[in-house]
This record gives structure tokens, sequence and C-alpha cells, in this order.
């Protein structure tokens, strides 16, 4: 069984630091998403990364995905409040599903 | 543009109560899906489609059931609701092959009394 974990599951940051989100899976896989959620809204795609040693960059987020780690990360440069979400990784184990993990909750403040 | 689209946005239903949560796709996509969303707990799989009149189970199907008679509708049935299936729902769908990302809808807020 397919098995997402994020780590942390709660980040409180400062404005202006940087930061990275982890997302580990147990199974063979190169295709990660990563998703926001705003409080109550829907779920928003940021990035969606399909080979080992794949990088995006959108702003002051930056994804990456090593798949015989098995690891994605999700770093954050000079956070700003804007940026106050919460994060979800899933993976696409070479099924039709796609398993997401329990999501990282950042919040940024002054 | 309509995209994914959920209905009732809302809904209360006393225990052992049936429903029906509908969700309608506009933009011809092969998968459909159903989550559920629990403090704490994620996004966890119910049931999917991988095209019209065809579902298969997720991580947690039990309690649900589910139809896909037309490939822009995808139906979430309840048939005698629980407490524990007190959740945020959200159905989502993406195009034919592996590598799409899903598109969500708004999500229902179901509350079982």
């Amino acid at each position: 069984e397919l098995k997402v974990e994020q780590n942390p599951l709660f980040l409180s940051m400062q404005e202006g630091k940087n930061y990275t989100i982890y997302c580990n899976y147990s199974t063979t896989s190169d295709r990660l998403y990563w998703y926001r959620q705003d409080p109550g809204k829907s779920l928003e795609s940021l990035f969606v990364l399909l080979s080992n040693g794949a990088v995006k960059q959108e702003g002051r987020l930056m994804a990456s995905l090593d798949t015989k780690a098995r690891l994605s990360t999700l770093h954050i440069t000079a956070a700003v409040h804007d940026l106050s979400a919460t994060y979800f990784c899933a993976v696409n184990p070479y099924t039709d599903k796609l398993i997401f993990g329990t999501g990282t909750r950042l919040q940024v403040f002054p | 543009n309509a995209g994914v689209t959920q209905t009732p946005k809302f809904r209360v239903l006393k225990t052992g109560q049936s429903m029906t949560l509908l969700c309608a796709q506009d933009m011809n996509h092969e998968y459909m899906y159903w989550y559920r969303q629990d403090p704490g707990m994620g996004l966890r799989l119910i049931h999917y489609s991988v095209g019209e009149g065809t579902t298969a189970k997720g991580e947690v199907p039990d309690g649900y059931n589910v139809s896909r008679l037309k490939k822009q509708n995808f139906l979430l049935g309840l048939e005698s609701a629980a407490p524990s299936q007190t959740s945020v729902y959200f159905c989502a769908s993406r195009p034919g092959g592996n590598t799409g990302e899903l598109f969500f809808g708004e999500g229902s807020r179901l509350t079982v009394l």
C-alpha cells in the first residue's frame, strides 16, 4: 500500500525566512504533484513533476523530485504572508489513482 | 468556465438518511474521483472512474456507492449516513493518460447528526 508522508505537518515561519517541506513516498513513481489549499477553499495545482530530477519554480516556491530517494521537496524562499495555506503533495504510483499526503499547514507571520 | 461543479455545497443529514452528491465536469475528462477530507488526514480516495460506465474502489470505499452513467457526471451516494461520514467531499477530474493533474471542484460539506 502506497504511503505518502509529509513533514512537517505544521510550519510557522517568519516573513523573509526560507524553509523546505518534505514529501516522502513508499513506492516507485516518477509522477508527483503539489497542491495548495486556502482555508475553506478547494485545491489549486502548483507543480507537476514528471521525471527524476525535475525542478519547477513559481515565484517564491520551488519544487523538486528525486525518484531514487522517493522524495520531493517544496522550498519556500523569503516567505510572505500570502503563502500561508496548506500544501499537499500527491503521488501517482503508475495506476489510475492519485494518493495524497496529509498536508503541511504553513503559517507566515510578520 | 465552469470546470468541475459539485452540488450541493452544504448538507445536513440525520443518521440513517440517504443522499447523493453530484459532480459535473465540462472538460471532457476521462477520469473522475471522489475524495473526502478530514482534519489531519489529508485527502483520502473513496471511489474513482476511468471512463463512462466504469467505477473502482479507492482507499476508503465502505459506506459509499458511485455511478458514472454519463461521461460528464460522477455521483457519490450514501445509502445510510453515519456520523463518521461527516466530512468535506471533493470531486476531481483529469484527462486520460497518467501525466495529467487533477482539477478539483469547490467541495461539499456534509454533516451527519
